[in-house]
């Protein structure tokens, strides 16, 4: 069974600093990941989308990457912002999506 | 993107009656849609898995007769809590997945409270 591990739990970082998200899993079969933002409140968010053949994307401030054989996806985010507050998810899917339980990232002004 | 919508985004209802919660996707077709609950600070539980033209497929634990399901379009999918009890209140999510654009669309949400 797949599990989804996140770390760490809770974050909060000054605004400007670089920051890593850390995701790791226990089954390195092919599977696509996915990290998503979800705000209070709200639904979630796409990020990004790393394909099994993939080893990393790129959007804006984001990168994620992706390393099956060590079974670790990490989510960098470049010169932080307060906006960038929310909690981080990261997911692993064939059939359907597994979650990690999230980290909670504050950024303070 | 994809776009998934869901509606209502809230509702109240009172102990006993019956809550939908519609979800749509709207720019692509969707023959699998899955429903999750969230309960405060933790992360998302899938319930179900919506199947379009056949029945769902519910996850361990998950009432079949209580949480109903309805796939009846590529683009809809019905989540229908019933005979509501405020232990079910909860946030309530459906996503789709494009297989054309890949990944998963997450609808925004609905608060259900039953009081």
């Amino acid at each position: 069974k797949q599990e989804v591990t996140q770390i760490p739990a809770a974050l909060s970082v000054p605004e400007g600093e670089n920051l890593v998200l850390n995701c790791s899993f226990t089954d390195s079969a092919i599977y696509n990941l996915q990290w998503f933002r979800q705000d209070p409140g709200k639904g979630l968010t796409s990020l990004l989308l790393i394909q099994s053949s993939q080893r990393e994307q790129t959007s804006g401030r984001l990168n994620a990457s992706l390393d099956k054989s060590s079974g670790r996806s990490t989510l960098y985010i470049a010169a932080s912002q307060p906006g960038d507050s929310a909690t981080y998810l990261c997911a692993l899917y064939g059939n359907k999506l597994v979650f990690g339980a999230g980290t909670i990232l504050r950024v303070k002004s | 993107g994809a776009v998934v919508s869901q509606h209502p985004s809230r509702v109240i209802c009172k102990s006993g009656t019956s809550v939908k919660i519609e979800c749509r996707s709207l720019d692509f077709q969707a023959t699998t849609m899955f429903w999750y609950r969230q309960f405060p600070k933790q992360s998302l539980m899938l319930m179900a898995t919506s199947n379009e033209g056949s029945k769902a497929t519910y996850e361990q634990g998950v009432e079949k007769d209580k949480f109903l399901i309805n796939h009846a379009s590529l683009t809809l999918s019905t989540l229908t809590v019933t005979s509501a009890h405020p232990e079910d209140s909860s946030f309530y999510i459906c996503s789709a997945r494009d297989f054309d654009r890949g990944g998963y669309t997450f609808g925004s949400g609905t608060r259900l409270t039953v009081v």
